[in-house]
């Protein structure tokens, strides 16, 4: 069955940068894409950003833009997401998202477990 | 940027009732609009998909419509399995895509 297995909690202090890792089975990792989106404590959903397995193309919200970068490394089909020069604003939890290979992103029909990420002094 | 509005925030209902959630776009979006489930502590979870279309092993009592700027997520009765929190997100959109603001559905 397909499966997105995140790694575990973070805390970090403000300024510092954070990886998240996301790792896929149960389907050809490389014929999708991948999505990251974030839910700070008690609010919505906010994408992040989309990166195709395939060739690593990227595309990034406007509010992160700068700051996050996505990558995968396809001989352990897992993804990863670094996010730097974290404030408190980046607490949250972080999600990875079965997506469509090619942009532009669809609907999510399969996502990991999260991530939450506490950023504090 | 699209930007998708939901309404009510929240919901209060039984058991059996019929809830309809709306969600609007600030400009047309066509068919391109998912509905997510939301548990607390859970992950999302797909339940339509291109505004009607029934994500596989989703009930049949959750049914999506609407084309262009307004859409509706009906549950036809409501379920103690249903009590959760529900978005709508739009997609296919070459500036990026957005997420509705949420509705949380509660026992009344």
């Amino acid at each position: 069955q397909v499966q997105l297995v995140q790694s575990g909690a973070e805390v970090k202090k403000p300024g510092a940068s954070v990886k998240v890792s996301c790792k896929a089975s149960g389907y050809s990792f490389i014929s999708y894409g991948l999505s990251w989106v974030r839910q700070a404590p008690g609010q919505g959903l906010e994408w992040m950003g989309w990166i195709s397995i395939y060739n690593g193309n990227t595309f990034y919200a406007q509010k992160v833009q700068g700051r996050v970068t996505m990558t995968t490394d396809t001989s352990t089909s897992t993804a990863y997401m670094e996010l730097r020069s974290l404030t408190s604003d980046d607490t949250a939890v972080y999600y990875c998202a079965r997506d469509d290979e090619q942009w532009p992103s669809s609907y999510f029909d399969y996502w990991g477990q999260g991530t939450l990420v506490t950023v504090s002094s | 940027d699209i930007q998708m509005t939901q309404s009510p925030s929240t919901l209060s209902a039984s058991v059996g009732d019929r809830v309809t959630i709306t969600c609007r776009a600030s400009q047309s979006i066509s068919s391109w609009l998912a509905w997510y489930q939301q548990k607390p502590g859970k992950a999302p979870k797909l339940l339509i998909y291109k505004a009607s279309s029934l994500q596989s092993g989703v009930p049949s009592r959750f049914s999506g419509s609407g084309s262009g700027t307004e859409f509706t997520l009906t549950i036809s009765s409501l379920q103690p399995d249903d009590f959760a929190t529900y978005y709508c997100q739009h997609y296919n959109s070459y500036s990026g895509l957005a997420f509705g603001g949420g509705t949380k559905v509660d026992i009344k």
